[in-house]
């Protein structure tokens, strides 16, 4: 069975500065990753996703995403927050394992400060 | 183009009753996705459609919970017999399976959401 863990539920950065969302994932078989990101009172959108190409994976906005297969980890990166990156971040992982299952982690509000 | 929409945007029901939530996919999209977002948590799934395939129903919570999807389209989640702990935002999201060449591998374009609150 899949899972995928949002190891903070809440981060703070300072405009300007990296941002770092972390996600560890777990599956049985070769798992498909993604990051959607929910601005407030806006739907779903997706930032960038991995499907078993490149490990290093380039989204919108300027994020990006590392496939470490040895860590089980896909944390989401960004070297300089903007003030519009505020919002909440969702670590997907997705495998046919048992049938088509799609796993959201539980989310991680980004706060970004002045 | 036109993406994916639900229907109502709120609802607002007495406990007991029942519900009708409508999602209408993209078009040509294939696979269509049911979840739940309950206040401060993650999304739950709650079920697949794909293509004429039999949904996968494993994430529905209870027998209160049934959906519906006619001629490949348009999905219709009911709720019966609504209680409190039902009242969250259903998300509905749709994809072209099949374009990245793997199962699951697709993205997925979400609705805007049915608020549910259940008195």
């Amino acid at each position: 069975a899949q899972s995928v863990t949002q190891l903070d539920s809440h981060v703070s950065v300072s405009e300007g500065t990296p941002v770092l969302l972390r996600c560890n994932y777990s599956s049985s078989y070769s798992p498909s990753l993604f990051w959607y990101v929910q601005h407030p009172n806006k739907g779903l959108q997706l930032l960038l996703k991995y499907t078993s190409a490149a490990t290093l994976v380039k989204g919108i906005n300027g994020f990006e995403a590392e496939f470490k297969k040895s860590e089980t980890s896909f944390h989401l990166t960004k070297p300089s927050a903007h003030m519009s990156d505020a919002a909440e971040y969702f670590c997907v992982v997705s495998d046919r394992g048992g049938g088509f299952k799609t796993i959201f982690g539980a989310g991680t509000r980004l706060f970004v400060k002045a | 183009g036109a993406g994916v929409s639900q229907s109502p945007s709120n609802k607002v029901t007495e406990k007991g009753k029942d519900v009708e939530l409508r999602c209408d996919p993209i078009s040509g999209h294939t696979a269509l996705y049911w979840y739940r977002q309950s206040l401060g948590q993650g999304l739950e799934f709650l079920i697949y459609f794909q293509g004429n395939s039999a949904p996968d129903k494993s994430g529905l919570p209870s027998d209160r919970f049934s959906a519906e999807r006619t001629g490949g389209s348009v999905s219709t989640l009911t709720i019966q017999r609504t209680q409190q702990e039902d009242s969250a935002v259903y998300l509905c999201a749709s994809s072209p399976t099949g374009t990245s060449g793997r199962i699951g591998a697709d993205t997925q374009y979400f609705g805007p959401g049915t608020r549910l609150t259940v008195l």
